[in-house]
């Protein structure tokens, strides 16, 4: 089955301590992303990687890191947490830009205490 | 960033009633747009796209149209059904079609 999978789906940590949210396709598809999605404020993109070794900051990028080191994974790091971090996590992917449909994960809410 | 926005937040209609859901944006440069659909508990499903060349589009028991004079799209379901019920988003890529801005969306009701 097609689709994009993160791991873990629900997070409690502290601040500082450094942690990653994983996110992984099997579409083959060049072009992924990651968002956060806070109330009232909709989806916010945070990174982006067209492809291998290729990534450039989206909206919010400022306390993320990500690493695109193989086409099918782009995880989502954070060095040290912030309250102001916690918030859901979407990593997306497409086949190339972002004309292409892109596809969702199922989300990761992280909380950051 | 750019500002991509919703009129109403919240939207009740009757099942079997079309429903019409507007996104304003304010970037007259961009040239792409796109409703996603999301369930509760889930990611966004894309719906429609649309380029900023063409002014409606129409898919399965939805239309998007775009009016670039005022900056406003909108998305149409016709007979809407229980399972439409959710948050709809619009978005909108600029000409580099590397970012994409989000409206903060507007959920949809359907009574039976």
């Amino acid at each position: 089955e097609a689709q994009v999978t993160q791991n873990p789906r629900y997070l409690i940590t502290v601040t500082g301590k450094k942690l990653t949210v994983t996110c992984s396709q099997n579409m083959n598809h060049e072009y992924m992303s990651w968002y956060r999605q806070d109330p009232g404020l909709g989806l916010r993109q945070i990174y982006y990687s067209m492809n291998v070794e290729v990534t450039d900051k989206g909206d919010v990028p400022e306390g993320y890191k990500v690493s695109r080191k193989e086409k099918r994974n782009f995880p989502l790091i954070l060095e040290s947490p912030s309250p102001n971090q916690t918030s859901l996590y979407f990593c997306a992917s497409s086949k190339g830009g972002l004309q292409e449909t892109q596809y969702f994960g199922p989300g990761t809410r992280l909380l950051v205490l | 960033g750019e500002s991509v926005g919703l009129h109403l937040p919240t939207l009740s209609v009757q099942e079997g009633d079309n429903s019409i859901i507007n996104c304003a944006y304010s970037n007259s440069a961009s040239d792409y747009f796109i409703w996603y659909k999301q369930e509760s508990g889930k990611g966004p499903q894309f719906i429609i796209d649309i380029r900023s060349n063409m002014d409606k589009r129409q898919g399965q028991r939805v239309t998007v149209l775009l009016n670039k004079t005022v900056k406003h799209l909108s998305l149409q379901i016709a007979a809407t059904q229980p399972g439409d019920s959710a948050v709809y988003f619009c978005a909108e890529a600029p000409w580099d079609f590397n970012k994409f801005y989000f409206g903060s969306g507007t959920k949809l009701n359907v009574k039976p």
